[in-house]
């Protein structure tokens, strides 16, 4: 596509629950990248694919949220018991390998734990 | 820990003039930094970004500024024109990190008045 897809746009879950959240990259982009926005904060780094392997999970707040990319294209973002704390703007964005200037980011899944 | 800091929350300008958007930052391993745009309900946009071995990088309106013994970059935006009121996040890279992840700061709001 001509750019970079996330759905759904909005999310409400309750406490406890499970969501999937996706992002469908610009055709091509071997790289993938998810951020957490939280009202009146930037982006907030969570992992980064290289292909089809995490090359970098670091920003994974604990072992409630956990990220794919098994075909190196569209990634789902997977956030297990929900909590309240979970609620934010959660932004992908790709690039090309090697692509230096910035990222192209989607317009985000806005999540809010109730 | 805020590595990024974006002091001023908002700026108000008036069309024509130039807006000024400083950020500062902590982390001597930087070397790389962007600026970002944002609008409402969509991801961030590139605008333009500074390596650290220049001092200076101009792209049309825009140009950013980096002071390395001072650790702070700004953006300058001439002439101003109401269409730059936006959410302005400036971010950065550490070298001998993976090439994926950015820390962002907190955000400038820009307005810019006809």
């Amino acid at each position: 596509g001509a750019g970079v897809s996330q759905t759904p746009s909005n999310k409400v879950t309750e406490k406890g629950k499970y969501v999937e959240l996706r992002c469908d990259p610009i055709s091509g982009h071997t790289a993938l990248y998810w951020y957490r926005q939280s009202l009146g904060q930037g982006p907030e780094f969570l992992i980064y694919f290289q292909g089809t392997g995490a090359a970098d999970d670091s920003g994974l707040p604990n072992d409630r949220f956990f990220a794919v990319r098994p075909e190196g294209s569209v990634s789902t973002l997977k956030i297990q018991r929900t909590e309240r704390g979970d609620s934010a703007v959660y932004l992908c964005a790709s690039s090309s390998l090697g692509g230096s200037d910035g990222y192209t980011f989607g317009s985000g899944t806005r999540l809010t734990v109730v | 820990d805020q590595q990024v800091k974006q002091n001023s929350p908002s700026l108000s300008v008036q069309e024509g003039r130039i807006s000024i958007l400083n950020c500062d930052y902590t982390n001597s391993m930087f070397d790389y930094f962007l600026w970002y745009k944002k609008y409402p309900a969509e991801g961030p946009t590139f605008l333009i970004s500074i390596s650290s071995i220049k001092d200076k990088n101009e792209d049309g309106r825009f140009t950013v500024f980096l002071n390395k013994s001072a650790k702070h970059l700004s953006l300058h935006i001439v002439p101003s024109q109401p269409g730059d009121s936006a959410v302005y996040f400036c971010a950065a890279r550490a070298s001998g990190t993976s090439y994926g992840k950015l820390t962002f700061g907190q955000g400038t709001i820009l307005t810019v008045h006809p």
